[in-house]
């Protein structure tokens, strides 16, 4: 299974609301990460988490906040979000962290009303 | 910035023509990696090349790396509609420490 599933597909929030964005693999790697894609633009890194630790965190607000259960499970959570997070979020998951090949969800369309 | 700069940044292509894409990057890397991207979807692994090599294979696409110029190429030979995407290259900088640095990308249309 050479598949990372991301949950939901599209996600509308309000300002105020709590929720949370699901990511899961099952092909060993000890490697997530979590990036943010604006349109027309590259996805920009979020967090990594290695061995279920995380490793990077590229000064992302408090507002997301990453959480990894186990190796298989990847979550990010949500708070008091502004409209400018609107934007497609990527999980993505390699054998390790470095210098490997990154398999991508196809992402959650977030957007902030 | 130490992110990757792809070239052209828009390319429109007969099917059946090659396309070539180049990327050039500003410090010492360990490997370069070429995703594509369908629009508003996932990104998909195409190939990665380590700093010491210099050319690859995979299907009908080659990537080149030339270390002396900071850059990469890549070729897809005969393409399809379905090659229609957006192409990144994107380097894992020596010392970077488990980062992927993403160019600002490439789209590539594919005239039937």
């Amino acid at each position: 299974d050479t598949e990372v599933t991301q949950t939901p597909k599209h996600l509308v929030m309000g300002m105020t609301n709590k929720k949370s964005l699901k990511c899961e693999q099952h092909m060993g790697h000890r490697a997530m990460y979590w990036y943010k894609q604006k349109a027309k633009k590259p996805p920009e890194l979020m967090f990594v988490y290695s061995y279920e630790k995380l490793s990077i965190n590229e000064s992302v607000p408090s507002r997301f906040s990453p959480e990894c259960p186990n190796s298989s499970l990847l979550n990010l959570h949500l708070h008091a979000l502004q409209p400018e997070d609107s934007a497609l979020y990527l999980c993505a998951s390699s054998r390790l962290a470095g210098t490997y090949e990154q398999y991508f969800g196809p992402g959650t369309r977030l957007t902030v009303t | 910035s130490q992110q990757g700069e792809e070239d052209p940044q828009a390319l429109s292509i007969q099917e059946g023509e090659n396309a070539t894409m180049n990327c050039s990057y500003k410090t010492s890397i360990n490997n370069l990696q070429w995703y594509r991207q369908n629009s508003g979807r996932g990104l998909v692994h195409l190939i990665l090349i380590r700093s010491n090599e210099r050319e690859k294979h995979s299907g009908r696409l080659r990537v080149t790396l030339d270390t002396s110029k900071k850059s990469s190429s890549l070729l897809i030979t005969a393409s399809r509609a379905a090659d229609t995407a957006s192409y990144f290259c994107a380097t894992d900088y020596a010392g970077a420490n488990s980062k992927l640095t993403f160019g600002k990308g490439i789209t590539l249309s594919v005239r039937p």
